[in-house]
């Protein structure tokens, strides 16, 4: 069971902008640490997309952002692409556990 | 660029210990960072197993501390994961990454090996 909820599924239309919610706590991003973002592509290990809240790595392109207020933290994608079509994960730190912990996992369908 | 690469048996007995290396080339261990485990249940979500520094400091998942330990080899330019008494609920895949530290203190999986099936069965 994780402490950071996502939803399981968006969807859009190549072009279209989505955003996926990541919700924890008090103990994890209401308490200012930090959220990072990972796609997994289909049957491959998972890529960081952006580290820190809202800072991408070399190679990930623009169009994907990230935000965080209070609690929660949100991971847009603008300009919706068919290769975009994967699984995304938030993750932060839980002062409560004191270690890592993921959240629930996002599919995203490109329609 | 850095590369790493899990090793090991794809199939342990209920009860028994699973037993995982993760390879790490293009950087060697003892130059720093952050070393961790996570696993992948099928068709499930990640859960973050636990890391080691490369001095040897390690830090658990508590929900799986009593039953693993983690370990570096710096001289085979190495690390690796025990789990102990293993259940049907310990089949996933392991993976090995490189984790990074940003000046905030969090830390982040920035490089991952490919990641190694492990079924737990009779």
């Amino acid at each position: 069971q994780s402490v950071l909820t996502q939803p399981p599924s968006v969807s859009g239309a190549p072009g279209q902008r989505v955003t996926i919610s990541c919700t924890g706590s008090s103990s994890n991003i209401g308490a200012g640490y930090d959220v990072h973002w990972y796609q997994q592509l289909p049957g491959t290990a998972p890529k960081v997309l952006l580290y820190g809240n809202t800072n991408r790595p070399s190679g990930v392109p623009d169009r994907f952002s990230g935000s965080q207020s209070g609690t929660s933290a949100s991971l847009a994608i603008s300009g919706l692409q068919a290769e975009d079509e994967a699984d995304y994960y938030c993750q932060s730190y839980d002062s409560s556990l004191s270690g890592f912990v993921f959240g629930t996992g996002t599919k995203v369908t490109v329609l | 660029q850095v590369q790493l690469q899990e090793s090991g048996p794809g199939l342990v007995k209920p009860s028994e210990t699973l037993s995982l290396i993760c390879s790490v080339s293009g950087y060697s261990i003892s130059s720093g960072y952050y070393w961790g485990w996570i696993r992948q249940p099928p068709g499930k979500g990640l859960e973050w197993i636990g890391s080691i520094y490369f001095s040897g400091s390690t830090y658990y998942n508590p929900s799986l501390q009593s039953r693993v330990t983690i370990s570096v080899d710096t001289s085979k330019n190495q690390f690796s994961l025990k789990l102990s008494s293993v259940t049907a609920a310990d089949t996933a895949v392991y993976y090995c990454a490189r984790s990074r530290r940003l000046g905030s203190g969090s830390n982040y999986f920035g490089d991952w090996g490919q990641g190694t099936l492990v079924i737990a069965s009779s």
